[in-house]
This record gives C-alpha cells, sequence and structure tokens, in this order.
C-alpha cells in the first residue's frame, strides 16, 4: 500500500506570494491533518480535515487555510507568504482521525520564502 | 494548557546500550500517547502508543511507560543499534481533540 504522499517536496517563493501545498492520504483513509516544523517552534498543528469538512484548526493566522476534496486528498494554501512561513509543511493521514488511529506521515514539503 | 516537552535535547548511547527517552506533559485530559521517530528528511515515523488506562506497553525493541501521577511518558529502546539514530517526539491528544501536540523533541546519537 502507498504511503501519504506530498507535492512539491521542495518550493522557494518570495515574500507576498502565495503557495498551494498537496497531500494524497493513504488510500481508504479519510483524515488529513496538517502540521508545520520549525527549528524554534518544533511541529505545531494547523488543522485536521474529515470527509471534506475542517474538524479543527491550530492556532496559525487566517492566511493558512485547507481544504478535502471527495477523494480525502488535501490542499493547504499560504496567502501573503512572510519569511517566517520557511517551514517544513508535514501532512498526515489517519483512518477516522483523533486519538482511535495512528497517524502517518508524508515525507514533507520544504518550503521557503525569501 | 497544552503542552508537552521532553527533559534532554540530545541523548549519546553506544550501540547495544539500553535507551532511555523522557517526555513531561501537562495536559492530564489527554488520553492517547504516541511516540514518533524521525529521521533526516523524512516526516516523523510511528513507533508505539499507549492510552491513558494502561502504564506500560510493549513493543519490538521498544517500551513505552507511563507515568500519570507526574504526568510522564518515556521511550526504552533496547540493544540501541545505528539505525536508531533520529530524533525522537513523543505526542498526545487532549480529549475532544482531533490533533497532535507534539514535545520539542530528542536527538538519539548512536555511536557504534
Amino acid at each position: 500500500k502507498a504511503g501519504v504522499t506530498q507535492t512539491p517536496r521542495y518550493l522557494i517563493k518570495t515574500r507576498g506570494q502565495q503557495v498551494t501545498l498537496s497531500c494524497s492520504p493513504i488510500s481508504g483513509h479519510r483524515s488529513v491533518s496538517w502540521y508545520q516544523q520549525t527549528p524554534g517552534q518544533g511541529l505545531q498543528f494547523l488543522f485536521e480535515y474529515f470527509s471534506e469538512t475542517q474538524r479543527n484548526k491550530g492556532n496559525f493566522p487566517g492566511r493558512f487555510s485547507g481544504r478535502q476534496f471527495s477523494n480525502s486528498r488535501s490542499e493547504m494554501n499560504v496567502s501573503t507568504l512572510e519569511l517566517g512561513d520557511s517551514a517544513l509543511y508535514l501532512c498526515a493521514s489517519s483512518l477516522a482521525g483523533g486519538s482511535t488511529y495512528e497517524q502517518y506521515f508524508g515525507p514533507g514539503t520544504r518550503l521557503t520564502v525569501t | 494548557g497544552e503542552s508537552v516537552g521532553l527533559h534532554l535535547p540530545t541523548l549519546s548511547v553506544q550501540e547495544g546500550d539500553n535507551s532511555i527517552i523522557n517526555c513531561a506533559y501537562s495536559n492530564s485530559a489527554s488520553d492517547y500517547f504516541i511516540w514518533y521517530k524521525q529521521e533526516s528528511g523524512k516526516g516523523p515515523q510511528f513507533i508505539i502508543d499507549i492510552r491513558s488506562n494502561m502504564d506500560k506497553r510493549q513493543g519490538q525493541r521498544v517500551t513505552v511507560l507511563l507515568n500519570k501521577t507526574v504526568k510522564h511518558l518515556s521511550l526504552q529502546i533496547a540493544a540501541t543499534q545505528p539505525g536508531d539514530s533520529a530524533v525522537y517526539f513523543c505526542a498526545e491528544i487532549p480529549t475532544g481533540f482531533q490533533k497532535l501536540v507534539f514535545g520539542t523533541g530528542t536527538r538519539l546519537l548512536v555511536s557504534p
């Protein structure tokens, strides 16, 4: 069974631009979560989607948004990029999300904002 | 509040030794705890989990201990191998939330 895939793997953007990252969960998994990983803040939860609905949201500004499609694939968007948005963005999928099931992480998308 | 922290940022051991990685958490309402391993250039990989109604769980070469009295979690790795070198994170899922709250991570360095 294929793992979680994320595209692109690397991305360089300039301040003020916007970016869209994509995540394909493991087949059969309906929950997708997004995390931001930085050396200073560690791994921080962005949001979680289940059946195309956002169930939980972390403490990030409204510039960070996401969505989930009917096939469970998910995208996250960051508008008006800032230097501090440079990070590894990780996507994780699970059967149903929450405390019941394991979350499987993708390799991440490394975003650099210049 | 939600806070998961690790006592040691780096742990260096010799191959064959047993390793113990510690983690403190502050949210007594969490009912599920997980240990992840992250190798360079990869996403976190699930190692083992434990529910709050348990105090010990064993896997292959790994054991997780949970002490709810002092809000402490530990990961024990038996016969540590060079391939175990990575950053290890503990994470909790607060009751009623669909998200992982991660600790700061401990880097494990295994010398041959």
